[in-house]
């Protein structure tokens, strides 16, 4: 199957620190790439979707400012996590689609502390 | 609102045991059916996947079965190992939006 690498796997913070999250397709191009949050034992939470050149569409509840979302080119989507705070602390799950099907990257652990 | 509807939250079986996940939708303009196999710590990982014009489709050990009529579908695990044990996402596409299930963890035990 496709490969979508997502980096780091996992990151420590501060409080009030940013981290960006990359998410690369490595051998297809991704016109839409998605964002997901899960918790522990919760299912997989649908942030945003990204699309290449313009700007994502949040889903209710996400906030635009707190988490930024850029897809610069077909195989690269960046989230953000501004202002971080320890309710932010998750697993994020960055996923690529190619024609129906969506490949997931590894996630991300950000923990902040 | 969760789209699709999955059971059970968990389940334990012994090994060479079949272990089934099922899930409900309501959504009769979704197009595609992922299965999705997740262990701790790491990303999910497509499975095997059906559209809705197809009844069951088989991929090694697992089996995908598909009610239109009955917007229902069902994840057989044939002849369970140790390793299988993780947690199962069923989902339906739209559009390239996927819904999740709740997901099920499922335990194989030796």
């Amino acid at each position: 199957g496709a490969v979508v690498s997502q980096h780091p796997s996992w990151v420590i913070c501060k409080s009030g620190t940013s981290v960006k999250i990359e998410c690369r397709s490595l051998d297809f191009q991704a016109t839409t790439m998605f964002w997901y949050r899960q918790f522990p034992k919760q299912s997989l939470m649908l942030m945003a979707t990204s699309n290449e050149g313009s700007k994502a569409t949040y889903e209710q509840g996400v906030e635009k400012d707190k988490f930024l979302i850029n897809h610069a080119s077909l195989t690269l989507s960046t989230l953000t996590v501004t202002s971080a705070h320890p309710e932010d602390s998750s697993f994020y799950i960055c996923s690529a689609s190619s024609n129906t099907e969506a490949f997931f990257g590894q996630g991300t652990r950000l923990t902040v502390v | 609102q969760q789209q699709v509807k999955q059971s059970p939250q968990s389940l334990i079986v012994q090994k060479g045991g079949i272990p089934i996940i099922n899930c409900a939708y309501e959504n009769t303009a979704f197009d595609y059916f992922p299965w999705y196999q997740q262990f701790p710590g790491k990303g999910p990982a497509l499975l095997i996947a059906i559209r809705p014009d197809v009844s069951e489709k088989k991929e090694g050990r697992f089996t995908i079965s598909f009610n239109k009529s009955a917007k229902q579908f069902s994840l057989h695990i044939m002849d369970s190992q140790p390793g299988d044990s993780a947690t199962y996402f069923c989902a339906a596409n739209l559009g390239y939006k996927l819904s999740f299930g709740a997901g099920t963890t499922v335990t194989v035990r030796a």
